[in-house]
């Protein structure tokens, strides 16, 4: 069984600039989390996805945005980067309608620096 | 809006001292309840679960259980060692949304020899 992964381990952008994250939800789930964790608390909600659908977001703007494609594979993009995105930013999938959806698995998270 | 609360850390303990965490929460209804645990430079593990009140959830000699009276899901084990050094995680999350987790702040443990 093949966990979440997600790529790249590390980023350094500008501010301003635009950024990709990318995740690989465990084999046979079919619903992506992403959560932001700044350093030294726990992590916020931002959005997820189930069938391709966003499915509930938190308290983010809208510069943060992403997708699911078929194979639950999932991508974060954030627009106009400031300073207070730097985090480390995590990808959980779970498999929605299971007798055990409640439990999501996390992936090691992208750290992102935006200076 | 729910919301979690975890005690402070660090929490420093020697090797074999028992540990608590305690955790509250404020929410509608009957959420779930878990305890993640966080090592240095790695992503979240689903440490264990409670999903009604009194469950126990228990792994790796861990213990926290629902208490709906108090609002609590405080964490114990008996024995603590140097591997558990990590930072915990309580998190609440309410069966009807589809698995959004809301988390504490988090707990850093540091168990010494």
């Amino acid at each position: 069984e093949t966990g979440v992964t997600q790529s790249p381990t590390h980023l350094i952008k500008t501010r301003g600039q635009q950024v990709t994250l990318r995740c690989s939800s465990q084999s046979g789930h079919n619903t992506v989390s992403w959560y932001q964790q700044a350093l030294g608390q726990g992590p916020q909600f931002i959005f997820q996805y189930y069938r391709e659908e966003e499915n509930g977001r938190g308290n983010f703007p809208p510069r943060f945005s992403g997708l699911q494609f078929p194979n639950y594979s999932s991508e974060l993009n954030v627009n106009a980067l400031e300073l207070d995105d730097s985090a480390l930013y995590l990808c959980a999938s779970s498999l929605a309608g299971g007798a055990r959806s409640y439990e999501q698995y996390f992936g090691p998270g992208t750290r992102l620096t935006v200076t | 809006g729910d919301s979690v609360t975890q005690m402070e850390g660090p929490v420093t303990l020697s090797e074999e001292a028992f540990l608590t965490i305690n955790c509250t929460y404020t929410a509608t209804g009957y959420p779930s309840l878990f305890w993640y645990v966080q090592y240095p430079g790695e992503g979240l593990q689903l440490l264990l679960k409670a999903t009604k009140a009194d469950d126990k959830g228990s792994n790796k000699g861990f213990e926290a259980t629902y208490r709906k009276e108090t609002t609590s899901f405080h964490l114990e084990k008996g024995s603590v060692q140097v591997s558990d050094s990590a930072v915990y995680f309580c998190a609440l999350s309410q069966n009807n949304q589809g698995g959004k987790l809301i988390f504490g702040q988090g707990t850093e443990l540091s168990v010494k020899p």
